[in-house]
């Protein structure tokens, strides 16, 4: 596609459900991230993909948070058990190549989580 | 230390002039930098990217780097109302594969 589109774009749950949170990137994008953005903060990097391998999770907050990518390309983040404190945007970004060889990331719309 | 910091606070500018952003980060091996743009509930979107010492000019933005002092600026010539937003500033550490942002510095253009 065009740009990097995220699903779904806005989701209000209840404390304790699980949720998952859609990115499909660029295409013939290789690396593939994922942001966290609270309410007046920023970025918060939860992991990164490089192909369907996830080189770096240092970011993922507990072990409720998990990802995954498939076929290179779309990638899920999952919640599990949400509590409050997970209400955020969700940024999904994507880049031709990994950012250590100084590659841009371009961003999704995010998905604005919301749990009750 | 933080990854990236930018401690200014909201910076209100008139129509017209030059708003100023600055932004230190911590690790000395970091290798490339960029700044960001959010406006209000979108998504950052690229606005310029340094990666050499100096200063880089486009359009009316002109990015500053200077490794030495671990110091990189933003500035916005001739501002308009449209450049109200949040400026995000962005490192690449030398030996890692993510962006670390800064929490970023509002500006406000006023008419």
């Amino acid at each position: 596609g065009a740009g990097v589109s995220q699903s779904p774009s806005n989701k209000v749950t209840e404390k304790g459900k699980d949720v998952e949170l859609r990115c499909d990137p660029i295409s013939g994008h290789t690396a593939l991230y994922w942001y966290r953005q609270s309410l007046g903060q920023g970025l918060e990097f939860l992991i990164y993909f490089q192909g369907n391998s996830a080189p770096d999770k240092s970011g993922l907050p507990s072990d409720r948070f998990s990802a995954e990518r498939t076929g290179g390309s779309v990638s899920t983040l999952t919640i599990q058990r949400t509590q409050q404190e997970d209400s955020a945007v969700y940024l999904c970004a994507s880049s031709l190549a990994p950012a250590g060889g100084g590659n841009t990331i371009y961003f999704g719309e995010g998905s604005w989580l919301t749990v009750v | 230390q933080k990854e990236v910091e930018q401690n200014s606070g909201p910076l209100s500018v008139p129509e017209g002039a030059i708003a100023s952003l600055n932004c230190t980060y911590s690790d000395r091996g970091s290798q490339s930098f960029f700044w960001y743009r959010q406006y209000s509930g979108k998504s950052p979107e690229l606005i310029m990217f340094i990666y050499s010492n100096g200063d880089k000019e486009d359009g009316r933005f002109t990015a500053q780097l200077n490794k030495a002092s671990q110091y990189v600026s933003l500035l916005i010539r001739d501002s308009q109302p449209s450049d109200s937003a949040t400026y995000l500033c962005a490192v690449n550490m030398k030996g890692n594969n993510r962006l670390a942002f800064g929490k970023g510095n509002q500006v406000v253009v006023i008419p």
